[in-house]
C-alpha cells in the first residue's frame, strides 16, 4: 500500500533563513507527486506537482521540489522563506496508473517568526 | 468562477445517530473526491465520484456512504456515528477523470464533532 512520510511535524524558522521540508513516500511504481499548502483560515491548495520529466518542479510562491526516485523522496526546497509562508505543508502521492486515489503525509506545520 | 462549497461548517452529532454532508462541485468540474483529516493528521482518502459513479474508494466501512448528483454536487452519507468519526471532512472536485489532468480543489471542510 502507499504511504507518504513528512519527518518534520513543526518546524520554526526566522524569515529569509532556508526551508526544506523532507517527504518520503513508499511504492514500487510510477507515482505523480504533490505539494498542497493550507494557509491559516483558508482551504487546502496545490503549491506544485510532479508527473514526468525534469524532477525539478517549480511551483508557486518561490517553492521548489526535487524528485529522487532512487531515494523515494520529494523535499520541498524555498532558498528564503517571509513571514507569509506560515502554513500546513502536505507532501502527497498518486500510484500513476492504478486510480485517482491521493494520499496525503501528516503534514508539517512551518511558522515562520517575523 | 466559483470554488468548492461545503455545508454545513459545524456540525454536533450523537453516537449512533447519522450524518449527510453536502458539496457544490466548482464551476465545470465533474468528479468529487471525499476526504476525512483527523486532528493532526493529513486528509484521507474516503471515496471519489465521476459522473454520478463511485470511481475509487479508499479503506473506510461501508456506513460511509456517498452520492453524486446530476449538477456533479455531492453528498457524503455517515451511519451508525462513532466517537472516531469526529474530524474535518473535506471536499475536492476535479476537471475530468484522473489526477494528471487537473489537481484537486478543496473546499473549506465541514468540522463534525461525535459525542
Amino acid at each position: 500500500a502507499q504511504s507518504v512520510s513528512q519527518h518534520n511535524h513543526h518546524v520554526i524558522l526566522s524569515e529569509a533563513a532556508s526551508l526544506e521540508l523532507g517527504c518520503n513516500y513508499s511504492y514500487g511504481g510510477t507515482v505523480n507527486l504533490f505539494w498542497y499548502v493550507q494557509y491559516p483560515g483558508q482551504h487546502l491548495q496545490l503549491l506544485l506537482k510532479y508527473f514526468s520529466g525534469d524532477p525539478l518542479v517549480k511551483g508557486i510562491k518561490g517553492f521548489e521540489a526535487e524528485f529522487i526516485k532512487s531515494k523515494f523522496s520529494f523535499n520541498l526546497r524555498k532558498p528564503s522563506v517571509q513571514w507569509s509562508d506560515t502554513a500546513e505543508y502536505f507532501c502527497a502521492v498518486n500510484a500513476m496508473n492504478r486510480d485517482d486515489k491521493i494520499i496525503f503525509g501528516k503534514g508539517t506545520r512551518l511558522h515562520i517568526l517575523p | 468562477e466559483t470554488g468548492v462549497t461545503q455545508s454545513p461548517t459545524h456540525l454536533i452529532k450523537t453516537r449512533g445517530q447519522q450524518v449527510t454532508l453536502r458539496c457544490s462541485s466548482q464551476s465545470g468540474h465533474n468528479t468529487v473526491s471525499w476526504y476525512q483529516q483527523a486532528l493532526g493528521q493529513g486528509p484521507q482518502f474516503i471515496f471519489q465520484y465521476y459522473r454520478e459513479e463511485e470511481n475509487g474508494r479508499g479503506n473506510f466501512p461501508p456506513r460511509f456512504s456517498g452520492l453524486q448528483f446530476p449538477n456533479y454536487s455531492s453528498e457524503l452519507n455517515v451511519n451508525a456515528l462513532e466517537l472516531d468519526d469526529s474530524a474535518l471532512y473535506l471536499c475536492a472536485s476535479s476537471a475530468g477523470q484522473g489526477v494528471v489532468n487537473s489537481p484537486l480543489h478543496f473546499g473549506n471542510g465541514t468540522r463534525l464533532t461525535v459525542t
